[in-house]
């Protein structure tokens, strides 16, 4: 079975300061990745995914995440925070070996951004 | 537009009502889920489509929840004598290819805002 755990429900960060939204993930193979993220009233749209090859991801926006196997990790980061950002942040893992390919996603963490 | 589309975007109901919540995939997408999201919660699964396999549907909260994809295009989740602890945020999402399996990128739509009073 595959989990994931987001760190702190809610974030608050200063305007151009460090976004750091963490995520631990439990699978049993190696897994599949994902970063959305949902801006008020708006669905879900993918930031990046992280399948195979290059641990570091760079995604849409400015943020990025690194695959960390022996930390089982996938931290997301955005070097300066934007008003813009603020929304919610899902991450989600999915198992690669299972052809109904359903993807679990974590319980969300709110960045809001202080001017 | 291509994206998903999902109807209506507001419901409100009174409990014990049934409720029908449309959901237009992207033309061509051949997976299709249903989520749920409640008030500053996560994403809880619903049901899954793919293709023409059986659908999953391990996720349905209790029998009163149900779903169908007819023509393996647009979707009704379908709940019936609604509680008001089915208030939510239904969303769907597709995605391209059963082939591509778990990479693929899910596709999501603006969801519907259901309100059981």
């Amino acid at each position: 079975a595959q989990s994931v755990t987001q760190l702190g429900s809610h974030v608050s960060v200063s305007e151009g300061a460090l976004v750091l939204l963490r995520c631990n993930y439990s699978s049993s193979v190696p897994p599949y990745l994902f970063w959305y993220v949902q801006y008020p009233n708006q669905g879900l749209q993918l930031l990046l995914k992280y399948t195979t090859g290059a641990t570091l991801v760079k995604g849409i926006n400015g943020f990025e995440a690194e695959f960390k196997k022996s930390e089982t990790s996938f931290h997301l980061t955005k070097p300066s925070a934007h008003m813009s950002d603020a929304a919610e942040y899902f991450c989600a893992v999915s198992n690669p070996y299972s052809s109904a390919s359903k993807i679990i996603f974590g319980s969300g963490t709110r960045l809001s951004i202080r001017p | 537009g291509a994206g998903v589309s999902q109807s209506p975007s507001n419901k409100v109901t009174e409990k014990g009502k049934d409720v029908e919540l449309r959901c237009d995939p992207i033309s061509g997408h051949t997976a299709l889920y249903w989520y749920r999201q409640s008030l500053g919660q996560g994403l809880e699964f619903l049901i899954y489509f793919q293709g023409n396999s059986a659908p999953d549907k391990s996720g349905l909260p209790s029998d009163r929840f149900s779903a169908e994809r007819t023509g393996g295009s647009v979707s009704t989740l379908t709940i019936q004598r609604t509680q008001q602890e089915d208030s939510a945020v239904y969303l769907c999402a597709s995605s391209p290819d059963i082939l591509a399996g778990a990479a693929d990128t899910q596709y999501f739509g603006p969801g519907t805002r259901l309100t059981v009073l």
